[in-house]
C-alpha cells in the first residue's frame, strides 16, 4: 500500500538549474497539492490540483510550475532554481470534498546553492 | 479566510506529565480540523480529526482534542507524554472551496507548527 510517493527523496541544485519533483498517489485520489515547508512557518500551499485537468495557484506559487499528468501524478517543477526554494517538499492527496483528510508522502529536502 | 494559530512554537514536558499543545482557527464557515504529527526526516502523518459528530476527538497514540466553538479552538493534549512522542505537531483547518471551474477542493491551512520535547 504505498499510498503518495514522490522522487526523489534529496537533490542539491546550483542556481538557475531546473528540476522537476514527481509525485504518484495510488488512492483514486481527485485533488493532489504541493507544500514546501520552511521552519517557523507550517506548510505552505504552492499549487493544487483540485481534479484531474484542473492546476490552480496556492500561497506561493512564484518560481514553480505544475503539471497534472493523469489522475495519479502530479508534479512539480522549478524553473531556474534560487536559493530561496531551498526548503522541503511535500505533496499531498485527498478525495477532494467532505471532512476527509489529506495523505503525504515522506517529502523532497532541496537545497539550492 | 481561515487561519489556525499555534501557540508555542516549542514546548517541553517530563515523560508522565500531560500534553497540552494549543491551537487557534478563523474560519467564515463551520471548519473541518485536523492534527498531524511529523516524526524527524519523514512525512506529516494525522493523528486525528473533528468531524462534526463530537466535540471531544479521540486520535492514535493516545491523544485527543476538544473542539470548542465559543472559544474557536481545538487544543491538543495526552494525559501521560512518553518519550516517543517528541515530535512535530501541526494544526490543519479545511475548508471546502471550488475552483474557477466549479470543482470542489479542501483547502488545507496548516499552524506553524509545535515540536514538542519529552524529558526522562
Amino acid at each position: 500500500n504505498a499510498g503518495v510517493t514522490q522522487t526523489p527523496k534529496f537533490q542539491v541544485l546550483k542556481t538557475g538549474q531546473s528540476m522537476t519533483l514527481q509525485c504518484a498517489q495510488d488512492m483514486n485520489h481527485n485533488s493532489m497539492y504541493w507544500y514546501r515547508q520552511d521552519p517557523g512557518m507550517g506548510l505552505r500551499l504552492i499549487y493544487y490540483s483540485a481534479s484531474e485537468g484542473t492546476t490552480d495557484k496556492g500561497e506561493v506559487p512564484n518560481g514553480y510550475n505544475v503539471s497534472r499528468l493523469n489522475k495519479r501524478e502530479f508534479s512539480l517543477r522549478l524553473e531556474s532554481a534560487a536559493p530561496s526554494q531551498t526548503s522541503v517538499y511535500f505533496c499531498a492527496s485527498s478525495p477532494g470534498q467532505g471532512n476527509t483528510e489529506a495523505f503525504f508522502g515522506q517529502g523532497t529536502r532541496l537545497t539550492v546553492v | 479566510a481561515q487561519s489556525v494559530t499555534q501557540l508555542g512554537s516549542h514546548v517541553s514536558v517530563s515523560e508522565g506529565a500531560l500534553v497540552l499543545l494549543r491551537c487557534n482557527y478563523s474560519s467564515s464557515v463551520p471548519p473541518y480540523l485536523f492534527w498531524y504529527v511529523q516524526y524527524p526526516n519523514q512525512g506529516l502523518q494525522l493523528l486525528l480529526k473533528y468531524t462534526s459528530a463530537a466535540t471531544l476527538v479521540k486520535g492514535i497514540n493516545g491523544f485527543e482534542a476538544e473542539f470548542k466553538k465559543s472559544e474557536t479552538s481545538f487544543h491538543l493534549t495526552k494525559p501521560s507524554a512518553h518519550m516517543s512522542d517528541a515530535a512535530e505537531y501541526f494544526c490543519a483547518v479545511r475548508v471546502t472551496r471550488a475552483n474557477a471551474g466549479g470543482t470542489s477542493y479542501g483547502k488545507l491551512t496548516f499552524g506553524q507548527g509545535t515540536i514538542l520535547t519529552v524529558h526522562p
